[in-house]
């Protein structure tokens, strides 16, 4: 079993939708919580960062991390089409520097 | 400012064939991450640096692979008797100083295509 599940998609939606992107995981240790967007051919660049248990919201996107059942989501409201691109979920336990990367979702928002 | 840069960004070799990869981290970060990216899949990580030392080479997949990094600047993986397996995105990333809590810089990648 790997420690990071991701459904690799890929995730078509229209223009507006609400999109919904989620991560399992089987290791308790992870305390950091992060999602990466990565576009084709380029790397992955940062969007958004939690600790522990919660939501945190930045502008369109909302991150939410619920330990208690190893489940984090990221919420896309007012999809655009600039917003196609792999989302990478990734986590870090307490006391390491190794990130664990899940095999990341592919988001197709149509005109 | 100039973010991470990676030379080759594309690289074809034969299989046996030594390659080397070369990772120019953001100026002032010290600490600096390889990570393997294979198609369709996530990143898998390969080793970490902080400084010149590399605290954490749990990731290299086997003794074919090696990296080092002069001082805080450059780093290079050497890939060793290519497999048609290495075939893969490998990544850079740096960090100011390598916490949990930092945002790690990716740069753009090497394809390795290996024949």
């Amino acid at each position: 079993q790997k420690e990071v599940e991701q459904d690799p998609g890929p995730l078509s939606v229209p223009e507006g939708a609400i999109v919904s992107l989620n991560c399992t995981y089987s290791n308790s240790a992870f305390q950091y919580f992060m999602w990466y967007r990565q576009y084709s051919r380029k790397g992955p660049e940062l969007l958004m960062y939690t600790y522990s248990s919660g939501n945190k919201e930045d502008g369109r996107f909302t991150a939410q991390v619920d330990k208690s059942s190893k489940y984090i989501s990221l919420f896309i409201r007012d999809s655009q089409p600039s917003d196609s691109a792999t989302y990478l979920c990734a986590m870090t336990r307490t006391g390491g520097f190794k990130t664990i990367f899940g095999a990341g979702t592919r988001l197709f928002v149509k005109a | 400012g100039a973010g991470v840069s990676q030379s080759p960004s594309n690289k074809v070799t034969e299989k046996g064939k030594d390659v080397e990869l070369r990772c120019d981290p953001i100026s002032g970060h010290t600490a600096l991450y390889w990570y393997r990216q294979r198609l369709g899949q996530g990143l898998e990580f390969l080793i970490y640096f902080q400084g010149n030392s590399a605290p954490d080479k749990s990731g290299l997949p086997s003794d074919r692979f090696s990296a080092e990094r002069t001082g805080e600047s450059v780093s290079t993986l050497t890939i060793q008797r290519t497999q048609q397996e290495d075939s893969a995105v490998y990544l850079c990333a740096s960090s100011l100083e390598g916490t949990r809590k930092e945002t790690q810089y990716f740069g753009p990648g090497t394809r390795l295509l290996v024949l």
